[in-house]
């Protein structure tokens, strides 16, 4: 079966940095996507990556590891906004979206 | 960026009525619509994809005659939660993509959320 797999919360200090892992099992790969969800929102784009290597994008970073099915997102000099949900989404061989569950994050001052 | 409504944003209805749901790309052609459920603490469960001028392709364990979706036009497609029960009470988000070259540029609506009392 499919299945990605990520912690279910994490806590953090304001102005600290955080790493997020995923990783994934899935029929084939066409990318992985971080989204960021607040709640009672809909997901924001965060990243996409399809090769491997980190992808960085201001405060947030996305890394991706495609042999060990992998993939983690860098949040620096956190901010209280950036308390949400953050999940990992994989695109598999038939372009369908796969989730994870995502990971609440915590920002404590 | 692309834009994509939702209408409503919160319904409140009772068990046994039908709650239609309206997903729209404002500035953009969607050729396909995803519609997804989220239970609380949950993460995103596709329902369907929706395609323009098509049936609709319902994932297994959800009952197409349950939720009927319509993508009439390439601008708006629709979503019927019929006969609605406390546990059909969910946050209802639908996505858009102008084509199948664009998968991997999903433009989120902001989400309904449904209550069935």
């Amino acid at each position: 079966g499919q299945n990605i797999d990520q912690p279910t919360e994490m806590t953090a200090t304001e102005g600290a940095i955080v790493q997020i892992n995923c990783t994934y099992q899935t029929s084939g790969f066409n990318g992985l996507f971080w989204y960021q969800q607040h709640a009672g929102e809909a997901p924001t784009f965060l990243s996409y990556n399809v090769l491997d290597g980190l992808e960085e994008k201001g405060r947030f970073s996305s890394f991706l590891s495609r042999s060990k099915g992998y993939s983690y997102l860098l949040l620096k000099e956190l901010q209280m906004k950036d308390s949400a949900s953050y999940l990992c989404a994989v695109l598999d061989s038939n372009y369908q979206l796969i989730w994870g569950a995502g990971t609440k994050l915590i920002i404590k001052p | 960026g692309a834009v994509v409504s939702q209408h409503p944003s919160r319904v409140i209805c009772k068990s046994g009525t039908s709650v239609k749901i309206e997903c729209r790309s404002l500035d953009f052609q969607a050729t396909t619509m995803f519609w997804y459920r989220q239970f609380p603490k949950q993460s995103l469960m596709l329902m369907a994809t929706s395609n323009e001028g098509s049936k609709a392709t319902y994932e297994q364990g959800v009952e197409k005659d349950k939720f009927l979706i319509n993508h009439a036009s390439l601008t708006l497609s629709t979503l019927t939660v019929t006969s609605a029960h406390p546990e059909d009470s969910s946050f209802y988000i639908c996505s858009a993509i102008t084509g199948l070259a664009d998968l991997h540029t999903q433009y989120f609506g902001p989400g309904t959320r449904l209550t069935v009392l």
